[in-house]
């Protein structure tokens, strides 16, 4: 069964470095999303991103964030100059109608 | 934005036992999907129900679309049921989600 899958599992870094997620979508997905859940709280959505460019983001997609699509089957998220409060799980997702998640990357930032 | 509200925040069950799990939600949705978020925090798809019922195995949903709601049914528990349940919603039609705060369920042998 095709999942999403996302890369790494876990990625510590320090404060004001930058970071890349990675995920790779369900190959005939047209919809991409990235998702935050600080610890103990709700998923947030960041972003979606369709036919190669933002659709929409929320509030919390600020300057610090981008996304890229850099190939045919990549999907990344880059966090510039991180700061304590982005320490989360970072999940990717796909689909249209309905959205699947990959496993998620839980980033620590020290 | 739409709000999503899930109840009760809390359950803990003895293995065996029935419950159900709540969401009520502010607006019409094009899109809902209960999800379990297992202890390694993965999001394992359990339905996209924006109507009607669904079963699979000992989980079944309902959505009554109108009303606004939906119901999460787990029957005969087992311990492996363990973890947060959400649920999640889109107005939209391209799955831009918002999911509830979550439902902690325990399930004690």
């Amino acid at each position: 069964e095709p999942e999403v899958t996302q890369t790494p599992s876990h990625q510590v870094t320090q404060m004001g470095q930058e970071v890349i997620l990675r995920c790779v979508p369900i190959s005939n997905h047209l919809y991409f999303y990235w998702y935050r859940q600080i610890l103990g709280q709700k998923v947030e959505f960041l972003v979606s991103f369709y036919n190669n460019e933002i659709s929409e983001k929320s509030e919390i997609f600020d300057d610090q964030f981008s996304v890229e699509r850099p190939d045919g089957s990549n999907f990344t998220l880059k966090i510039r100059s991180t700061k304590l409060e982005d320490s989360a799980m970072y999940f990717c997702a796909s689909g249209g109608t309905e959205a699947f998640f990959g496993q998620g990357t839980r980033l620590t930032v020290v | 934005g739409i709000q999503v509200e899930q109840s009760p925040p809390d359950l803990i069950l003895q293995e065996g036992a029935n419950s159900t799990l709540r969401c009520n939600f502010s607006d019409s949705v094009n899109n809902l999907q209960w999800f379990h978020q297992n202890p390694w925090g993965q999001l394992i798809n359990l339905f996209y129900i924006p109507s009607g019922t669904k079963q699979n195995g000992r989980l079944s949903a309902t959505t009554v679309a109108t009303e606004r709601y939906s119901l999460l049914y787990i029957s005969s528990s087992q311990t492996t049921d363990s973890g947060v349940y959400f649920c999640a919603v889109d107005p939209g039609a391209n799955s831009k989600l918002t999911f509830g705060k979550g439902i902690t369920l325990s399930v004690r042998p």
